[in-house]
Formats: C-alpha cells, sequence, structure tokens
C-alpha cells in the first residue's frame, strides 16, 4: 500500500539555523499538508497546499516558515531561523481528490532545536 | 473554533475487554475521524464517519456520531496489547481538503 514518506527522520539544530524537512507524497494525492506536534500536546495544523499554492495557514506559520513543491515530487517545509519554541514532531499528510477528506500521514521528523 | 475533545485522557483495562473512547466538538463539521499514534510515531488512519452516518464499523472498530450532541465515540472490542496508543479525533469541515483540527487525544493501556 502506497505510503507518504519524510526525511529526515529526526533532525537536530541550533537555535537560528535553517531546516528543510522532506516530504515525498503518495502519488496520485494532490492536497498536501503540514501539521505539529509539540511533546505532549495536540497535533496542530500549519498549512495546505494545492494547486502549487498555499490554501491555508495557521497563525503558527509566520513568515518563517515556508513551503513548496520544488520538482513536483517532493514537498517541503523550510523553517528559516528555528526558534527553540519550534522542536516538534513535524507530519506531512496528503489527500487524493476522490477521498471524503481521509488525510494520510507520513511518520513525521522529530526537530529539536538546541 | 471547531476543536474536538476526546475523554478520558488516559485509559488502562485488561486485554479482552472493550475500550471506550469520546470525542466532542464545537462546530458543524462534515467528517470525523479516529487516528492512532504509538509513542513517538506517526498518525494511523482508524477510520471516517461522514456527518450524515451515525454508525460506522471497520474489524474490531465501531464508531458512533450524534451530530445533536456534537459527540464521537471510538470502541474497540476485545483488546489486545497491542492496541496500547494514543487515539485522537479529528475533524474536519467547509470546503473539501480543508484542514483537520484534533483533539487532545485518549492514552490507551490494554494490559496483558
Amino acid at each position: 500500500e502506497p505510503e507518504v514518506t519524510q526525511t529526515p527522520s529526526h533532525q537536530v539544530t541550533q537555535m537560528g539555523q535553517e531546516v528543510i524537512l522532506r516530504c515525498v507524497p503518495i502519488s496520485n494525492h494532490l492536497y498536501f499538508y503540514w501539521y505539529r506536534q509539540i511533546l505532549g500536546q495536540k497535533v496542530e495544523f500549519l498549512v495546505s497546499f494545492y494547486n502549487n499554492e498555499i490554501s491555508e495557514k495557521s497563525e503558527i506559520f509566520d513568515d518563517q516558515f515556508s513551503v513548496e513543491r520544488p520538482d513536483g515530487s517532493n514537498f517541503t517545509l523550510k523553517i528559516r531561523s528555528t526558534k527553540l519554541e519550534d522542536s516538534a514532531m513535524y507530519f506531512c499528510a496528503t489527500l487524493k481528490v476522490s477521498s471524503y477528506n481521509e488525510q494520510f500521514f507520513g511518520p513525521g521528523t522529530r526537530l529539536t532545536v538546541l | 473554533s471547531q476543536q474536538g475533545e476526546e475523554d478520558p485522557q488516559a485509559l488502562s483495562i485488561q486485554e479482552g475487554e472493550n475500550a471506550t473512547m469520546n470525542c466532542s466538538y464545537k462546530t458543524s463539521i462534515n467528517n470525523l475521524q479516529w487516528y492512532r499514534q504509538n509513542s513517538g510515531r506517526g498518525l494511523v488512519h482508524l477510520i471516517l464517519i461522514r456527518s450524515n452516518e451515525r454508525e460506522k464499523h471497520s474489524g474490531r472498530l465501531r464508531v458512533t456520531l450524534d451530530t445533536s450532541k456534537k459527540s464521537s465515540s471510538l470502541l474497540i472490542t476485545a483488546s489486545r496489547a497491542a492496541d496500547t496508543a494514543s487515539y485522537f479525533c479529528a475533524t474536519d469541515a467547509g470546503e473539501y481538503g480543508n484542514k483537520l483540527v484534533f483533539g487532545a487525544g485518549t492514552i490507551l493501556r490494554v494490559k496483558s
């Protein structure tokens, strides 16, 4: 069964550094999402992406964050200047057009900002 | 917001028993979904129930939805130690493809 994959599984970075988290969506899926989960807390929506543009973003998704699909396959989340509070699990999710908004999640990238 | 909230926050049962988790939300929804998360891992989709459905089954899972009370329940029958995980409900509303709003989750521990 096709799966969403994410790399790396764990990223450790220094505060102020840039990180790029990568996701490979399921091939016939057209909607893409990033969510995050701070340890012990709820899963929170960050951004949704459809037809090569952002369709919705949350208050968390400020100017430090950006998303793109550079090569038509990978879907990336960039954090320009990481803060300690960006430490979290970041999940990519994808959705195909014909389903009832059943979003499929990747295994996540654990980001640790020191 | 349409936040889902689960109760109980934590549930501990013996293998073979049934586990029931509840979820409440605040606004009208299109769908409600349940996900499982093993410790520190990704979210696994369990089941989706549409707003015009009242009950749905999948294997040992039974989900009910009461839109008048804005609540849902997830029943896992004949639980196994492997069911030990966190369970989250997630709702969506508005246009197709809209974000999911997750509840805080129920931590289920099944003792063997």
